[in-house]
């Protein structure tokens, strides 16, 4: 399996900044996703990372709130712009392997807090 | 639209017990279904997956079943043991969308001793 890494691991921030996280993986990945897991909730997928071009977002995400990036194959970002406390949340990075394997593995997470 | 329902929500059992959660589907063309344990503070970790062509499938205490028919499968622990406890999401994988998996709600497992 993947190695995923994200930074940062926590933070807090004031409502109206905006923060950017990181996802790196130790090798190359054919998918990349980010999900947001809202306190005691499941998981929500937000956009999926296509390397080269722009995300594809899920019903009820925007890319003005959330643009990602995907400069290569073992690595994106997610920001969340214009933050209020609604968007306190944990933010999961995950990857699929190389190939078509249908398999995600998930990162630790970035534990964000606006206030 | 695609829906994964978890239960229970909430389990508790003590130490040596066996634990069971259930989740049902609505696709009846889903084909891959993996289970995600989460520890306070870690995100989701893969614990088992199968894949429907299979009934069943075991690694060591850990067992998830399939039923293609009924649409719905099940994990099942057994001998469980403290470090079991944590949350437990089912997920299941939708026929056209590439690889995008829905969670079910989750179920807070809790042993005791």
């Amino acid at each position: 399996s993947a190695v995923i890494s994200q930074k940062p691991s926590r933070d807090i921030c004031q409502r109206g900044t905006s923060l950017t996280i990181q996802c790196q993986v130790d090798s190359q990945v054919t998918m990349m996703f980010w999900y947001r897991q809202q306190p005691g909730q499941s998981l929500t997928l937000i956009a999926t990372a296509n390397q080269g071009s722009e995300a594809t977002y899920e019903s009820g995400f925007v890319i003005d709130k959330f643009p990602i990036s995907r400069p290569n194959l073992t690595f994106s970002t997610l920001t969340v712009s214009n933050m209020s406390p609604e968007d306190s949340s944990i933010y999961l990075c995950s990857v699929t392997g190389q190939g078509l394997t249908e398999t995600q593995y998930f990162g630790p997470g970035t534990r964000l807090l606006v206030l | 639209g695609e829906n994964v329902e978890q239960h229970p929500s909430t389990l508790s059992v003590q130490e040596g017990d066996s634990a069971v959660i259930k989740c049902t589907y609505s696709d009846s063309a889903s084909n891959y279904f993996p289970w995600y344990k989460q520890e306070l503070g870690k995100g989701p970790q893969l614990i088992i997956d199968i894949r429907s062509n299979v009934g069943e499938k075991k690694d060591q205490r850990i067992a998830v079943t399939l039923n293609k028919t009924a649409k719905h499968f099940s994990l099942h622990i057994t001998e469980t043991q403290p470090e079991d406890s944590a949350v437990y999401f089912c997920a299941a994988l939708f026929t056209g969308t590439a690889s995008k998996l829905t969670f079910g709600t989750g179920t807070r497992l809790q042993v005791t001793l």
